[in-house]
């Protein structure tokens, strides 16, 4: 089975500086995908960012972007320039080729200090 | 835009009473999913439906069930509700039963069982 571990239950950012959260996983899989999610306070959860195991390049979407190691089973999301807005719950997800169930962490609340 | 709706936002039910939540997407999705969200332990997977009528255990099914009779609609099911189950339900769809598929959430229903 697979586990997905946030050892960071909160953090927080002063706005328009970086912050990464830290994401680890353990599986036996080769291939695989590994998500990130955002739901922001009382509103609903979206995808941040995805990443395919298979892939060395590291995924990147506007401010937001991923350092994939898969060696080391490792998966942290950097928020560059972050904003008030970013304020929410993340959290980091795995799913492995041929299945469609996913595997949650425990969430990191991220605060953004004005 | 993929709409996910949950028929209500808060409920309150005793005891022993039978619950129906219902989740509608108006995305023609295959795959649908229940999960429920408790601080400190992340999402957790219900059960989920990958056609009409079709569905499969997740990692917490005991005490649940679900109705999967139109494509649009999934329906969780708390046979005799119990203090244990208060929590929040998250309802979420997605298109094809491809282990990269983004999941689209809906905004959730906080239930309390007194």
């Amino acid at each position: 089975a697979q586990t997905v571990t946030q050892s960071q239950p909160e953090m927080s950012v002063q706005e328009a500086e970086t912050v990464t959260l830290s994401c680890t996983y353990d599986t036996s899989e080769s291939d695989y995908y590994l998500f990130w999610y955002k739901q922001p306070p009382s509103r609903q959860m979206i995808l941040v960012i995805r990443q395919e195991a298979y892939k060395q390049q590291n995924a990147t979407e506007n401010r937001f972007s991923v350092n994939f190691q898969k060696a080391a089973k490792s998966f942290s999301l950097k928020i560059s320039d972050s904003q008030l807005g970013d304020a929410a719950m993340y959290f980091c997800a795995f799913s492995g080729a041929g299945s469609y169930q996913l595997t949650f962490g425990k969430g990191t609340k991220l605060s953004v200090i004005p | 835009d993929v709409k996910v709706t949950q028929s209500s936002r808060y409920l309150v039910k005793r005891t022993g009473e039978k619950v129906f939540l219902e989740c509608v997407q108006d995305m023609d999705h295959e795959n649908m999913f229940w999960y429920r969200q408790d601080p400190g332990l992340g999402l957790r997977l219900i059960y989920f439906s990958y056609d009409v009528k079709m569905k499969e255990k997740g990692d917490i099914p005991e005490g649940y069930s679900v109705s999967r009779e139109k494509k649009e609609r999934f329906s969780l099911i708390l046979e005799s509700a119990s203090t244990n189950q208060t929590s929040m339900y998250l309802c979420a769809s997605s298109l094809l039963a491809l282990s990269y598929n983004e999941q689209f959430f809906g905004p959730g229903t906080r239930l309390t069982v007194l």
